[in-house]
């Protein structure tokens, strides 16, 4: 079965070091998306793409990065991480070409920044 | 721009009693609308969609939602609530001048606890 999954499921990092964090989908979607899930703040759109080589800001993507150099993998960066940064992460993927797809996510990334 | 309301942080029902939960929408043109739920330490999974015609959704788990225009309400509902339903819900919506299916909007999310 089609799926998306995230690597690692937790992780615990220092303030200033970059982290990376993992998105694989098997759907062969043209969209991916990263969300970050706080307390009192829902899901906030990080980083999408619609496809291989593209990729957009979000509404809170300062200190974030992504690349998209396949259509599997979506990997998300933080380049110097800050405690402001703890949160989980979730990454989602979507068919594209149409507004009415389905976005499917993945398990969840729980970030913990020191 | 796009948004989405939740007004409840909470809601709480007896099991076999009805529930709603409640969101409302802005956006500038007309919208899509989606229903997902999140169990613990799981990843949002949808449950329904409004797209265009008949304005009473049904999706999964036995959930329905209503889409009224005039009030920009979506809201969520079940006959009968189970205890497995207990779970965090959002609402979310998507412009439909956005035809690359690209960002929705997600509202804060409204935890719903059902009783025995």
């Amino acid at each position: 079965d089609a799926e998306i999954t995230q690597s690692p499921r937790h992780k615990i990092t220092e303030t200033g070091r970059q982290v990376t964090l993992a998105c694989h989908q098997t759907w062969n979607h043209n969209n991916m998306f990263w969300y970050r899930q706080d307390l009192g703040h829902g899901l906030r759109l990080i980083h999408y793409s619609y496809g291989v080589q593209d990729t957009n800001k979000g509404e809170v993507s300062d200190g974030y990065s992504v690349s998209r150099s396949n259509t599997e993998d979506l990997p998300l960066t933080l380049e110097s991480a800050a405690s402001s940064q703890t949160s989980v992460y979730f990454c989602a993927s979507s068919e594209g070409g149409q507004g009415t797809d389905t976005q499917y996510f993945g398990p969840g990334t729980r970030l913990t920044v020191l | 721009a796009q948004s989405v309301a939740q007004p409840e942080d909470q809601v709480n029902v007896a099991e076999g009693n009805p529930l709603t939960v409640k969101c409302t929408y802005s956006v500038s043109g007309n919208p899509y609308l989606f229903w997902y739920v999140q169990y613990p330490n799981r990843g949002l999974q949808f449950l329904l969609k409004y797209i265009t015609g008949d304005n009473l959704v049904k999706g999964s788990y036995g959930f329905e939602a209503e889409f009224n225009k005039s009030q920009t309400s979506f809201h969520l509902k079940k006959p009968s609530a189970l205890v497995s339903d207990s779970a965090l819900y959002f609402c979310a919506v998507r412009d439909r001048r956005d035809t690359n299916a690209g960002k929705s909007t997600f509202g804060d999310g409204t935890t719903l606890t059902v009783k025995p």
